[in-house]
């Protein structure tokens, strides 16, 4: 069974600050896909990124960071100099590396970006 | 524009009627999936297809089912609506390789009274 926790339900934060969304998950599988998925108000579901299990490499793009560490099954999301337009509902998920492919999501961070 | 088009966009429902949340998607992508969001819980799938003709249940698929007849729709159906059905309901769909994660329609927002 996999599970995806994302502990942090809401955050504030004030524009410029940096902030960290957390996300911890447990799979037996010894390959698989991540996922960060960004919520705005509008509703959709927007995707950031994909990394696979066997690939820790940290990755930059622009102001988001993401840090995978598959020792503490960890895999954080940072975003730098944060800005109004942040303000959403960010899911982490998880997905089997294989033909099944479902994804299992966490509950969702709230991130609340002040001016 | 290629993507996943669900309709309705919302509905108000009555309890133990019959409803059918439609997902059509131009990509030819041989998985799709229907997920429901609730406040607190994220996303939980309720059915998914790997590829058409097949189907398989999600972590909460009671009173729901599913078809995929071709590979372009997969409708959800409720055959008789309760309350705790209510929810936002997103199909997706996705495709080796994944490079791109998983392409999510616009959701139907369901209440059922």
């Amino acid at each position: 069974a996999q599970k995806v926790t994302q502990a942090q339900t809401e955050i504030s934060v004030v524009e410029k600050e940096d902030v960290t969304l957390d996300c911890v998950y447990e799979t037996r599988d010894t390959t698989y896909y991540l996922f960060w998925y960004k919520q705005p108000p509008s509703g959709e579901l927007v995707f950031l990124i994909r990394r696979n299990s066997f690939d820790e490499q940290n990755e930059i793009s622009g102001r988001y960071s993401w840090n995978f560490q598959k020792s503490t099954s960890s895999f954080n999301f940072t975003i730098t100099a944060s800005q109004v337009v942040d303000s959403a509902v960010y899911f982490c998920a998880l997905s089997p590396y294989g033909s099944a492919r479902q994804l299992t999501f966490g509950s969702g961070t709230q991130l609340t970006v002040l001016p | 524009i290629a993507g996943i088009t669900q309709a309705p966009t919302s509905q108000i429902l009555a309890a133990g009627r019959r409803m059918t949340l439609r997902c059509t998607q131009d990509m030819r992508h041989n998985a799709m999936y229907w997920y429901r969001q609730d406040l607190g819980l994220g996303l939980r799938l309720i059915h998914y297809s790997n590829t058409a003709g097949t189907t398989g249940k999600g972590e909460v698929p009671d009173g729901y089912s599913v078809s995929r007849a071709n590979t372009d729709d997969f409708p959800l159906t409720l055959a008789s609506a309760v309350p705790s059905q209510t929810s936002v309901y997103f199909c997706a769909s996705s495709d080796p390789p994944q490079e791109y994660g998983y392409t999510f329609g616009s959701g139907t927002r369901l209440t059922v009274v």
